[in-house]
């Protein structure tokens, strides 16, 4: 898998647009960009993932720049209820089995 | 089910005995995955199952630990003569297909072994 590297943390105000990057520099053509996040103590959770098009769900927007090299996920108004650690992965069919979580992005949203 | 269910949610066992734990994966999806996080740190692949079959035991760390699943569906993870240094959350997942597919969590077994 590429290597990805986020911050380890970030603040966001309640309401506010969470704005989490990642770096994968190596990322290659066929490689996928997944995010995942663990709220504490619970399992962690898929998010959104994408290949070069930016893409949008329910929970998130995952913007991808041209040259693939970096990401951004957007939680556009964010709720206390998404403090959680964040996990940028870069993988394709070809990664093996496990997800590879790194050490992500802790979030703290405040009130 | 709606999503992945692990029981028990916690377990707490002596240094020595054994435990289960189980897995029961979305319906329907094929692959079954076993990780472990210790306090404070990332996720540890244990084993992987396509089907009944375990292609990937690589994780697996010691020959204390095991896992089957049967029909296809319900998974267990075994511990024999269980160690201080096993205690962690034990978490599953599963996915509709292996490699790049979506993996859904469960929300772990938090296994304490005094």
């Amino acid at each position: 898998d590429a290597k990805t590297t986020q911050p380890p943390s970030m603040d966001c105000a309640e309401g506010r647009a969470a704005n989490l990057p990642c770096n994968h520099s190596t990322i290659s053509g066929n490689e996928y960009v997944y995010w995942y996040r663990q709220i504490h103590s619970q399992g962690p959770q898929y998010i959104i993932h994408g290949l070069k098009n930016n893409e949008t769900n329910e929970m998130a927007s995952l913007i991808i720049t041209e040259d693939r090299k970096s990401s951004t996920l957007i939680l556009p108004h964010a709720t206390l209820r998404d403090t959680a650690v964040y996990y940028c992965i870069v993988r394709d069919s070809n990664s093996g089995y496990a997800l590879n979580f790194g050490k992500g992005t802790s979030l703290l949203v405040t009130p | 089910g709606a999503g992945v269910s692990q029981s028990p949610s916690n377990k707490v066992t002596e240094k020595g005995k054994d435990v289960e734990l189980r897995c029961d994966p979305i319906s329907g999806h094929t692959a079954l995955y076993w990780y472990r996080q210790s306090l404070g740190q990332g996720l540890e692949f244990l084993i992987y199952f396509q089907g009944n079959s375990a292609p990937d035991k690589s994780g697996l760390p010691s020959d204390r630990f095991s896992a089957e699943r049967t029909g296809g569906s319900v998974s267990t993870l075994t511990i024999q003569r269980t160690q201080q240094e096993d205690s962690a959350v034990y978490l599953c997942a599963s996915s509709l297909a292996p490699t790049s597919d979506i993996q859904y969590f469960g929300a772990g077994t938090r296994l304490s072994v005094l």
